[in-house]
């Protein structure tokens, strides 16, 4: 169990596009989606938190008009890259927490993550 | 500011060493400390610590954290070319389950 999924694997686009990647948590309802990007040989800098219902949680220096993040559902969570640049070229990780009731930390579930790279 | 240092930042080993892999942490409102290993793409998990002194084992793999210290060692005994990977450790902050992750260890297992 605990299994996510995103989509695209990979995306190639031109700079000034805009791309969607998609992160779904396929046998467990996700109330926390996070989303990180990890630069070459470097580690995964979270960039927002997404609850399902409100609006996202940036960390300080990420851009929410840039980042567009909508989590409509308890299984789907989407990060828009608007109007890309070669700069934005990163391998983004989403991940899924399951809100333990217990209060205490959640293990989270890592899709395999989205190589976009801009031209 | 939060943060989480690991050391080193690369390792190469032959097959059969013993390697531990270092994790401190200077972080507010601390809750545990997870240990996560990435080869291709996605990290999976290792293992979780939120008590001061008590290992946890998963084969030839083991963790523990010091509290007052603020660090964790995860320890590979016996290594295996499998085990070349990137080791993560990631604080939660008890702010919302928000994942802070260390700088990284690249560790590469030589046959």
């Amino acid at each position: 169990g605990a299994v996510v999924s995103q989509h695209p694997s990979w995306v190639i686009c031109k700079s000034g596009t805009s791309v969607k990647i998609e992160c779904r948590s396929l046998d467990f309802q996700a109330t926390t989606m996070f989303w990180y990007r990890q630069f070459p040989k470097q580690s995964l800098m979270l960039m927002a938190t997404s609850n399902e219902g409100s609006k996202a949680t940036y960390e300080q220096g990420v851009e929410k008009d840039k980042f567009l993040i909508n989590h409509a559902s308890l299984t789907l969570s989407t990060l828009t890259v608007t109007s890309a640049h070669p700069e934005d070229s990163s391998f983004y990780i989403c991940s899924a927490s399951r809100w333990g009731t217990s209060g205490g930390t959640d293990t989270q579930y890592f899709g395999p993550g989205t190589r976009l790279t801009v031209l | 500011e939060d943060k989480v240092v690991q050391s080193p930042l690369s390792l190469v080993v032959h097959e059969g060493d013993t390697v531990t892999l270092n994790c401190s942490y200077e972080v507010t409102n601390f809750r545990s400390l997870l240990w996560y290993k990435q080869e291709k793409k996605a990290p999976t998990f290792l293992f979780m610590l939120t008590s001061s002194g008590i290992e946890k084992k998963s084969g030839r793999l083991s963790s523990i954290l010091d509290k007052k210290e603020l660090f964790s060692i995860l320890n590979i005994t016996a290594t295996q070319t499998g085990d070349s990977a990137i080791y993560l450790c990631a604080v939660d902050l008890n702010t919302g389950n928000q994942f802070y992750f260390g700088t990284g260890t690249s560790l590469t297992v030589i046959p």
